[in-house]
């Protein structure tokens, strides 16, 4: 089944804490991205991988990392985490790009205290 | 800068009335827009409307680009409570094949 899998599902942490949230997809995809979602501003883009080891920033960069060293995985890195990152995040993946349909992740939903 | 606005941000209706979302967009060298709807989890794909393409229909959605308006709208006809969604609209970034800018959506809400 094709899909995109992210771990963990709930985390509830502390201010600056590294935390990882796991990304992977089964379907060979080139394009993968992250998102976060916040009530009253919808979904934005926080970084995104074109393919292997390529990747830029979105929207709302500040406060996170990603690398991308194998084309299946695309974790996200939240260095010294805050408050202001507690979020829904999604991890989604589509073929080569943005303008082609994304398959998206359960969503991440995280809690900074 | 690109903007993506829905409208409206909220619709209650009831059980087989027919509803239309609006998407309207600022971008510079469009080349697709895309819909999606999220019930409790992920957003998955509805359509994706291009100039070679600017009206799709899948059962009792269908979806319509006007181009001159820079806009989309959204049908959902006969709708049924199982249609309680956020819909959103998502159109790629002008100059970029990878960036994407996303509506804020419309949250349905269809009552029995």
């Amino acid at each position: 089944e094709a899909q995109v899998t992210q771990n963990p599902r709930y985390l509830i942490t502390v201010t600056g804490k590294k935390l990882t949230v796991t990304c992977s997809q089964n379907m060979n995809h080139e394009y993968m991205s992250w998102y976060r979602q916040d009530p009253g501003l919808g979904l934005r883009q926080i970084y995104y991988s074109m393919n292997v080891e390529v990747t830029d920033k979105g929207d709302v960069p500040e406060g996170y990392k990603v690398s991308r060293k194998e084309k299946r995985n695309f974790p996200l890195i939240l260095e010294s985490p805050s408050p202001n990152q507690t979020s829904l995040y999604f991890c989604a993946s589509s073929v080569q790009m943005s303008n082609q349909p994304q398959h998206f992740g359960d969503g991440t939903r995280l809690s900074i205290l | 800068e690109d903007k993506v606005v829905q409208s409206p941000l909220s619709l209650v209706v009831h059980e087989g009335d027919t509803v239309t979302l609006n998407c309207s967009y600022e971008v510079t060298n469009f080349r697709s827009l895309l819909w999606y709807k999220q019930e409790k989890k992920a957003p998955t794909f509805l359509f994706m409307l291009t100039s070679s393409g600017i009206e799709k229909k899948s059962g009792r959605l269908s979806s319509i680009l006007d181009k001159k308006e820079l806009s989309s709208i959204l049908n959902i006809t006969a709708t049924q409570t199982g249609d309680s969604a956020i819909y959103l609209c998502a159109v790629p970034r002008g100059g970029s094949n990878y960036k994407l800018t996303f509506g804020k959506g419309t949250l349905l809400t269809v009552n029995p």
